[in-house]
């Protein structure tokens, strides 16, 4: 079981908007520690898709957009594309683990 | 432009110590903490402990007894030992950089190893 808790899969059509929830707790999120997403392509390392919560690191396109409210963040993207199906993942600080905690992951299919 | 290259080994048998290196070559090394993270289906990404150019270290509680991550400076690497393997520890295991953005706790991964795939099995 991860910390911070994702759904396991989402999926939209080309076009469509879809969000990814990160749900934590009081020693993580809500303790109000920064949240940072993830998005991994099959076979590759994770790559930083959003950072402090809602800033794009250069090159990612602004379709991606992070939000964070009390003991959560959600990822959303628009303009769903083919080349965005992918897995996501969201990370926290955790006072508790004195160290990082992530989600366990959500599989984005665009149909 | 900053990589990171691992390497070790990638099948263990129980209660034998997995062993990875991973070596920097970019940018700064001691300006960062260097951490390791893996990933297995069961329990995707989980961050294992980390380390900066003096050798100070937080390992996660729950790896602790079992973890060592040491440097050398003079190589750029840094390595990490997990002892008593069992077949809950087959992983994707990744080294990576820790970002800092300035303030208490406020980090993310911003470069990640290629990753090494290592087998728990008898």
């Amino acid at each position: 079981q991860s910390v911070l808790t994702q759904p396991p899969s989402v999926s939209g059509a080309p076009g469509q908007r879809v969000t990814i929830s990160c749900t934590g707790s009081s020693s993580n999120i809500g303790a109000g520690y920064d949240v940072h997403w993830y998005q991994q392509l099959p076979g590759t390392a994770p790559k930083v898709l959003i950072y402090d919560n809602n800033n794009r690191p250069s090159g990612v396109p602004d379709r991606f957009s992070g939000s964070k409210s009390g003991t959560s963040a959600s990822l959303a993207i628009t303009g769903l594309q083919a080349e965005d199906e992918a897995d996501y993942f969201c990370q926290s600080y955790d006072t508790s683990l004195s160290g990082s905690v992530f989600g366990g992951g959500t599989k984005l299919t665009v149909l | 432009q900053v990589q990171l290259q691992q390497w070790g080994a990638g099948l263990l048998k129980p209660s034998e110590t997995l062993s990875l290196t991973c070596a920097v070559y970019g940018g700064s090394f001691s300006d960062y903490y260097w951490s390791y993270i893996r990933q297995s289906p069961g329990k995707g990404l989980e961050w294992i402990g980390e380390i900066n150019h003096s050798g100070s270290t937080t390992y996660n509680p729950s790896l602790k007894s079992r973890v060592t991550i040491s440097v050398d400076t003079s190589k750029n690497q840094f390595s990490l030992k997990l002892r008593s393997v069992t077949a809950a520890d087959t992983a994707v295991y990744y080294c990576a950089r820790r970002f800092s953005l300035g303030y208490s706790h406020a980090y993310y991964f911003d470069y990640w190893g290629q990753g090494t795939l290592v087998t728990v099995s008898s």
